[in-house]
């Protein structure tokens, strides 16, 4: 079972405003990410993270921002938010991989369903 | 061209069928291969990952893995309508960071 956390699940607010979507994990893992994902469509990696104090943006250009202050924390912030910016976010964390026994399985958090007015 | 590359569908079978998803990707250093299942309005999920050339079966599930045609399949046997949902292939680039295709739309009909 995997424990990973995201909140809210859901967020309508209006443009300009400033939201963080919050996301934790219990099992230690050192690698997290940030997808993003419109209905039916494809998921794309916005950030992810190595640990502590590492941060890297993804293959899809966004906006938004992220910290990785705690190992168990991987928050994402947008400063003003638009409704280009509407959208499912969906975050997930590894323990890694090893040739000997694969653990690059990612775990997903239930996802942030943000809509912006 | 994408790194991974899914047919949308939908692949529609029938209840008892084996329904039979294809991936093809384009770099040739990948190393390890994921399918991972979506069921409508939920987060992805782990089916069955696979490194090696060949065959690797896990119940009803087989992953198929051609590296010199870098081509990935999923096969599912005795195909059930709680089987329907979107398949991701993804693979694990040198950067450890997990790429997945645009999914396929499988429809197992009772």
């Amino acid at each position: 079972e995997a424990d990973i956390y995201q909140t809210p699940r859901y967020l309508v607010i209006g443009t300009g405003k400033k939201i963080t979507l919050e996301c934790s994990q219990t099992m230690g893992h050192d690698k997290m990410y940030w997808y993003q994902q419109d209905p039916g469509m494809e998921l794309h990696l916005i950030h992810y993270s190595y640990g502590v104090n590492s941060t890297e943006k993804g293959d899809l250009s966004s906006e938004s921002t992220v910290s990785r202050i705690r190992t168990e924390h991987f928050p994402l912030t947008l400063e003003s938010a638009r409704p280009s910016h509407t959208s499912q976010y969906l975050c997930a964390s590894s323990g890694g991989w090893r040739r000997d026994r694969n653990t690059g399985e990612l775990f997903f958090g239930e996802g942030s369903r943000l809509t912006v007015l | 061209q994408k790194e991974v590359e899914q047919n949308s569908g939908p692949l529609s079978v029938p209840e008892g069928a084996i329904a039979s998803l294809n991936c093809t990707y384009s770099d040739r250093g990948s190393q390890s291969f994921f399918w991972y299942r979506q069921y409508s309005g939920k987060s992805p999920e782990l089916i069955m990952f696979i490194y090696s050339n060949g065959d690797k079966e896990d119940g009803r599930f087989t992953a198929q893995l051609n590296k010199a045609s870098q081509y990935v399949s999923l096969l599912i046997r005795d195909s059930q309508p709680s089987d329907s949902a979107t398949y991701l292939c993804a693979l694990m680039d040198s950067s450890y960071k997990l790429i997945f295709g645009s999914g396929t739309r499988l429809l197992v009909r009772p």
